[in-house]
């Protein structure tokens, strides 16, 4: 079956430390991969997308992901995180049976020390 | 470019009435698919709809239905509340259903 792992429930960093954020998946096929931020009271925010091709992508705010297929890996990255980080990440795969629909991870809570 | 909208934002209902919830996509997506954000469960894939007709369909149980109309946009109705519905229901819109999902802020439903 289809899922995401995201290890970690919550993760607490400085202010200007780096940022890696875990995510394992199961899939059969070629997945696409996700990142989504939310903000308290909001919805979820696309920090950036795998399809295919160069295994290194990025995203807006300054992250980015890297997609690792020998350890169904997709984490996240940012090398310098600010206050306004702080929010909670979803890695997400994309699953095409009838259509195609997300699988999202439990997601991580991120909080940012000052 | 509009982003997606949802209505309302908060609802409060009791059990054993029913709710509908709007969803207007992105201008030229064609795509609507709808999810249910729990503490306990987490995000879950409720439906997916594509020029009015409903493609896909998680494991929820038939009190949660759905509609799209000509214009794509979308609404989701529940029957029979019960306690369990309180959630988070968000709305993602696509181009065709592959690519990118874009989603609203979400309604918030409290079931007293």
């Amino acid at each position: 079956a289809q899922s995401v792992t995201q290890p970690d429930i919550h993760i607490t960093v400085s202010e200007g430390a780096s940022l890696e954020l875990r995510c394992n998946y199961s899939y059969g096929a070629t997945p696409y991969l996700f990142w989504y931020v939310q903000s308290p009271g909001q919805g979820l925010q696309l920090l950036l997308k795998y399809f295919s091709g160069d295994t290194l992508v990025q995203g807006i705010k300054g992250f980015e992901a890297e997609f690792k297929r020998s350890q169904s890996s997709f984490n996240l990255r940012k090398p310098s995180v600010h206050w306004s980080d702080a929010a909670e990440y979803f890695c997400a795969v994309g699953v095409k049976d009838s259509s195609y629909k997300l699988i999202f991870g439990s997601g991580t809570r991120l909080l940012v020390r000052p | 470019k509009a982003g997606v909208t949802q209505t309302p934002r908060y609802l409060i209902k009791t059990r054993g009435q029913q709710v509908t919830l709007s969803c207007s996509p992105i201008s030229g997506h064609r795509s609507v698919s709808w999810y249910q954000q729990t503490p306990g469960q987490g995000l879950q894939f409720l439906f997916e709809y594509f020029s009015e007709t409903q493609r896909n369909k998680g494991n929820f149980p038939g009190r949660f239905s759905g509609r799209q109309f000509s214009n794509s946009r979308s609404e989701m109705n529940v029957s029979t509340l019960e306690l369990g519905d309180s959630a988070l229901y968000l709305c993602a819109s696509s181009h065709d259903g592959e690519g990118p999902q874009h989603f609203g802020d979400g309604t918030r439903l409290s079931i007293l």
